[in-house]
């Protein structure tokens, strides 16, 4: 069984730009959620997937967008970077999308500067 | 607005010695997480605490849940270094989402 797969693994970028991060789910999971960890930190819901379509959403701007794709992989893309957006995002995916177990993913650590 | 509260968010404790984790969150919920992460690593799923009264234990780590008083508990027992890590208690929000503490750093020494 293959388990959550993320890349890349780091990323430095230069505020303004734009960043896509990928993630493959685990085999079997139809559920991507994306969260945001800075450093010292618990990591902060940006939103889900279930099915190709955004099944809710925590308190980002809408520069943070997100795509699923019929395999169940998902896109984070963040627009206009700031030097707060620095952080490690983690993917998880779920057999579904309300009360599943979230599998993580070893996330990508982004740097803005 | 579902809050997560841990404490205390650093513990340095000694080999061999015991103490408790607590995590208090602000509304009603039947179900709790329990999570480590290593420095530069994901999250490790420990516990999922799914009713009130629940208990598991996994070695030395032992978690509970009191849904009443919206509490869970972490309790080492005779800390051993490898459970040096940061453990994150997350509880379910809207039933999609996780709201996570902001982690117990810990640290056993000899």
């Amino acid at each position: 069984e293959t388990g959550v797969t993320q890349s890349p693994t780091h990323l430095i970028k230069t505020r303004g730009q734009q960043v896509t991060l990928r993630c493959s789910s685990q085999s079997g999971h139809n559920t991507v959620s994306w969260y945001q960890q800075a450093l010292g930190q618990g990591p902060q819901f940006i939103f889900q997937y279930y099915r190709e379509e955004e099944n809710g959403r925590g308190n980002f701007p809408p520069r943070f967008s997100g795509l699923q794709f019929p395999n169940y992989s998902s896109e984070l893309n963040v627009n206009a970077l700031e030097l707060d957006d620095s952080a490690l995002y983690l993917c998880a995916s779920s057999r579904d999308r309300v009360n599943s177990p979230l599998h993580f993913g070893n996330g990508t650590r982004l740097t803005v500067t | 607005e579902l809050k997560v509260e841990q404490n205390p968010l650093f513990l340095s404790m000694q080999e061999g010695k015991n103490y408790t984790i607590y995590c208090n969150y602000s509304t009603t919920s039947d179900r709790l997480y329990w999570y480590r992460q290593d420095p530069g690593k994901s999250l490790e799923s420990l516990f999922v605490l799914l009713s009130n009264g629940a208990v598991k234990q996994e070695g030395r780590l032992m978690a509970s849940l009191d849904t009443k008083a919206r509490l869970s508990t972490l309790h080492i027992t005779a800390a051993v270094h490898d459970l040096s890590a940061t453990y994150f208690c997350a509880v379910p929000n809207s039933g999609y989402a996780l709201n996570f503490g902001k982690g117990t750093s810990l640290l056993v020494t000899p």
